[in-house]
């Protein structure tokens, strides 16, 4: 089985304050994701890697950077933390085919 | 660009009763198709998917999809629902294999509340 891993469940931060969220896959995929999910709003992608070291832009990156420096993990960065970036964080990862496999997700709250 | 949209926000049914829900997409060309469920407080996992061929799937816990290539659906079936299907729903589609391409675009999602 895909097993993939969020570094926190539950990640209280304060305003200003820079967060990394940490991702790790267990099944050598190439591909790597972060979306955040708010209610009503649905997934939205924050970032994507297609290996290590390589990055690409989502839909909603502002705010958000992201490190890729071994295949088996993808950080996400909040450079300087906002209450609007208060939210569900979730990691995905694809291998050769096209399904992905979700982490269970940091909530993270920014007060 | 490619988009999903889910017809219903949140569907509250009782136990036994069927189930549908909506997915449209807009894209002209080959698609895959998903449909993702998310139990309260766990991840988020895959109900099952259509990549070619029978366009009735059938996929986890008794649920299937068809996709009507003639209306861009791709709609979530169950004939008799359980209290333990209470979870969201996310529709999603890509367009193909390789780069930006291989990326899901995904529905708003779809809340179920079965009542007991």
């Amino acid at each position: 089985d895909v097993k993939v891993t969020q570094s926190s469940r539950y990640l209280v931060k304060r305003t200003g304050e820079k967060v990394f969220l940490e991702c790790v896959q267990d099944m050598d995929h190439e591909n790597m994701f972060w979306y955040r999910q708010d209610p009503g709003l649905g997934l939205r992608l924050i970032y994507f890697s297609y290996d290590v070291k390589m990055k690409e832009k989502g839909d909603i990156p502002e705010g958000y950077s992201v490190s890729r420096e071994k295949k088996e993990r993808f950080s996400l960065i909040l450079e300087s933390a906002s209450t609007n970036q208060t939210s569900m964080y979730l990691c995905a990862s694809r291998g050769p085919g096209v399904e992905q496999y979700f982490g269970p997700g940091t909530r993270l709250t920014v007060t | 660009a490619q988009s999903v949209s889910q017809h219903n926000h949140h569907v509250i049914l009782s136990e036994a009763a069927s189930l549908e829900l909506g997915c449209n997409y807009s894209y002209g060309g080959t698609v895959n198709l998903f449909w993702y469920v998310q139990y309260p407080g766990q991840h988020l996992q895959l109900l099952l998917k259509y990549f070619s061929g029978d366009p009735l799937v059938k996929g986890i816990k008794g649920f299937e999809a068809e996709f009507i290539k003639s209306k861009f659906s791709f709609n979530l079936r169950k004939p008799s629902v359980q209290w333990s299907d209470t979870a969201e729903y996310f529709c999603a589609v890509n367009a193909g294999y390789g780069g930006s391409q291989g990326n899901l675009i995904f529905g708003k999602g779809t809340k179920l509340s079965v009542k007991p």
